[in-house]
């Protein structure tokens, strides 16, 4: 089986500061891990993908992400936070086994003037 | 630009209808999938297709049933509505190749009354 965790529900963060949305997951093989964002009463929106290769992933709006395969993490990272970042934030994991996307609970980010 | 569609962003049906929710994809893509997103519970697979007429459970399918007649299509039906089906419901559609994300429309909130 396919499993992933946020482990915080909401990270709050003033604006200009770095933030850090957490995930882990679990996998039997080699995972194919996704960064969402969901602005309200809005679909999700991709920000990035890990499939292979360097750990630090490059993607949308000047978000990254470091998979750590060692502590089985992907979280997701900006050096400077923006008051238009804030919305929800889903990671979701794929592997070999499945045809399907498995999501975490989603982290609702809320960044401060 | 990549597009799936959903027929409605607003629907409200009383308990017992039989509703339809549509989904149309125009990027060529193999599997499509129905999720529901409740507050505090993420994303749930509800179906998903990876060809015309093949159809696979997800994590909860019961209430809910699905077609897909054409490969750009994919509707999911509930048959007798009832109150505990309102939800927002994502559809969802990616290539058949395991490192890719999934790309999705922009919501349904359905509401039952």
């Amino acid at each position: 089986a396919q499993s992933v965790a946020q482990p915080e529900d909401q990270v709050n963060v003033a604006e200009g500061n770095p933030l850090t949305v957490k995930c882990t997951y679990s996998v039997s093989g080699n995972p194919y891990l996704f960064w969402y964002v969901q602005y309200p009463n809005r679909g999700l929106q991709f920000l990035l993908k890990y499939i292979t290769g360097d750990n630090l992933v490059k993607g949308s709006y000047g978000f990254e992400a470091e998979f750590n395969k060692s502590q089985t993490s992907f979280h997701l990272k900006k050096p400077s936070a923006l008051v238009s970042d804030s919305a929800l934030y889903f990671c979701a994991v794929r592997d070999g086994g499945y045809s399907t996307l498995t999501f975490g609970k989603g982290t609702m980010l809320l960044v401060s003037p | 630009d990549v597009k799936v569609t959903q027929s409605s962003r607003y629907l409200v049906k009383r308990t017992g209808e039989k509703v339809f929710l549509e989904c149309v994809q125009d990027m060529d893509h193999e599997n499509m999938f129905w999720y529901r997103q409740d507050p505090g519970l993420g994303l749930r697979l509800i179906y998903f297709s990876y060809d015309v007429k093949m159809k696979e459970k997800g994590d909860i399918p019961e209430g809910y049933s699905v077609s897909r007649e054409k490969k750009e299509r994919f509707s999911l039906i509930l048959e007798s509505a009832s109150t505990n089906q309102t939800s927002m419901y994502l559809c969802a559609s990616s290539l058949a190749q395991l490192n890719t994300g999934a790309f999705f429309g922009q919501g349904t909130r359905l509401t039952v009354v």
